[in-house]
């Protein structure tokens, strides 16, 4: 079974540039999130959405952040346009249940904002 | 507010000695209760989790955690380390049922020889 996939591993882009993110979860695993870790922070959830919905984007920093998840099967995160602070590494996640199940991570894109 | 603390940003351990990493988490009631580790290049793996029952649980790579209910406490433990357990772990929590998860800020473990 293939794990969860994340493209691409690395971005470096210029504040204000636009990059979208994407996220290829388990095949059959109907809940998909985003986390992000900036440097020297802990890893902080920004989305989860339960096939095609959004179930909670409490963790979404601002209107720059967009997520979707067209069909219910990869998502794509957008930033535009981004800023410094946006710096940091995008996790995707995917699990079969929601609540206690075990939620398997993609390893991570690395976004660099000069 | 609900939150999980790692005292312990950075640990270094020899190769064969025992670990072990502490996780406090701040909750009304007991949320559930993972371990996930990172390795370099690599995404977070799951080491054990805890919902209920025995306190003890039992994970992968010989790895071991137990719940304190009286401490707030859920430390990850492994008798002898490898070099290969060099990575960032990670405590995490949820009390959510959709299944966002909490982080702690993540210990680095460095294993000497």
């Amino acid at each position: 079974e293939a794990g969860v996939t994340q493209f691409p591993s690395h971005s470096v882009i210029e504040k204000g540039q636009t990059v979208t993110l994407r996220c290829d979860p388990i095949s059959g695993h109907d809940n998909l999130y985003w986390y992000r870790r900036v440097m020297g922070k802990e890893i902080k959830f920004l989305l989860h959405f339960v096939k095609e919905s959004k179930q909670d984007e409490s963790g979404m920093p601002n209107n720059r952040f967009l997520a979707e998840r067209t069909g219910g099967t990869y998502s794509t995160l957008k930033v535009q346009p981004a800023e410094l602070e946006d710096s940091g590494v995008y996790f995707c996640a995917s699990s079969r249940e929601g609540g206690g199940d075990t939620q398997y991570f993609g390893p991570g894109t690395r976004l660099t904002v000069l | 507010a609900q939150s999980v603390t790692q005292p312990d940003i950075h640990i270094t351990v020899s190769e064969g000695a025992s670990l072990e990493l502490r996780c406090n988490y701040s909750y009304g009631a007991t949320p559930y209760l993972f371990w996930y580790v990172q390795s370099p290049g690599q995404g977070l793996q799951l080491l054990l989790k805890y919902f209920s029952g025995d306190t003890l649980v039992q994970g992968i790579k010989g790895f071991e955690a137990e719940f304190k209910r009286s401490q707030s406490s859920f430390n990850l433990r492994k008798p002898s380390v490898h070099w290969s357990d060099a990575a960032e772990y990670f405590c995490a929590s949820n009390r959510d049922s959709w299944g966002k998860l909490q982080f702690g800020a993540g210990t680095q473990v460095v294993v000497t020889p």
